[in-house]
């Protein structure tokens, strides 16, 4: 089946540790997206990625960087210097220009103490 | 920033009733695109409809799209409560960028 994987599902860390989310699809998409859900909120763009080796900051990228070293990942990695790190992440992708819809992943919850 | 708004944030209907939740957003669109969200789950694509559009259907869901307005409206018809959920608006700008509004979330009591 084609989706896409975020693992963990829950994580826990302690203030001041960088912690990386996985995110894997196998649908051969170009384009990959990280956003960020609080409670009672919409979501917010972190990165996107159109395509290998390139990525482009959303509206909340800092304290947050990625990579795009294969099409088929985009792990985010939140850094000490992200002042709320506590959110639900969620990742997505899509085809290129085709209008065609975000397929997302079921999101890792971080929680950092 | 946020692109697009919600309204209501929260809505409350009987099984059988139909659900009603609109969208209002700030700039140009390519599409605008509806989702839905279990708790605690990824989001769903549910229905795209173009900026050339003014009406799409798919199933017991009617989308309408006024431009002029910028505003789009989410219609559930005979409402099931496994419907119950959160509602997303998406607006696609250039560059394939997709935008979220604050959601809509729907209880349908049975």
């Amino acid at each position: 089946d084609g989706g896409i994987t975020q693992s963990p599902k829950y994580l826990f860390r302690k203030e001041g540790q960088n912690v990386t989310l996985s995110c894997e699809q196998n649908l051969n998409h170009d384009a990959m997206y990280w956003y960020r859900q609080d409670p009672g909120q919409g979501l917010r763009l972190i990165y996107y990625s159109q395509i290998v080796n390139d990525f482009q900051k959303g509206d909340i990228a800092e304290g947050y960087s990625v990579s795009r070293e294969k099409k088929e990942s985009f792990p985010l990695t939140v850094t000490s210097a992200q002042k709320n790190p506590t959110a639900f992440y969620l990742c997505a992708s899509s085809n290129q220009g085709a209008r065609s819809p975000l397929h997302f992943g079921n999101g890792t919850r971080l929680t950092v103490t | 920033s946020q692109q697009g708004e919600e309204d209501p944030q929260a809505l409350s209907i009987q099984e059988g009733e139909n659900a009603t939740m609109n969208c209002s957003y700030k700039t140009s669109i390519n599409n605008l695109q509806w989702y839905r969200q279990n708790s605690g789950r990824g989001l769903v694509h549910l229905i795209l409809i173009r900026s050339n559009e003014r009406e799409k259907h798919s199933g017991r869901l009617r989308v309408t799209l006024d431009t002029s307005k910028k505003s789009s409206s989410l219609l559930i018809t005979a409402s099931r409560a496994a419907d119950t959920a959160s509602y997303f608006c998406a607006t696609e700008l250039t560059g394939n960028q997709f935008y979220f509004g604050t959601g809509t979330s729907l209880t349908v009591i049975p």
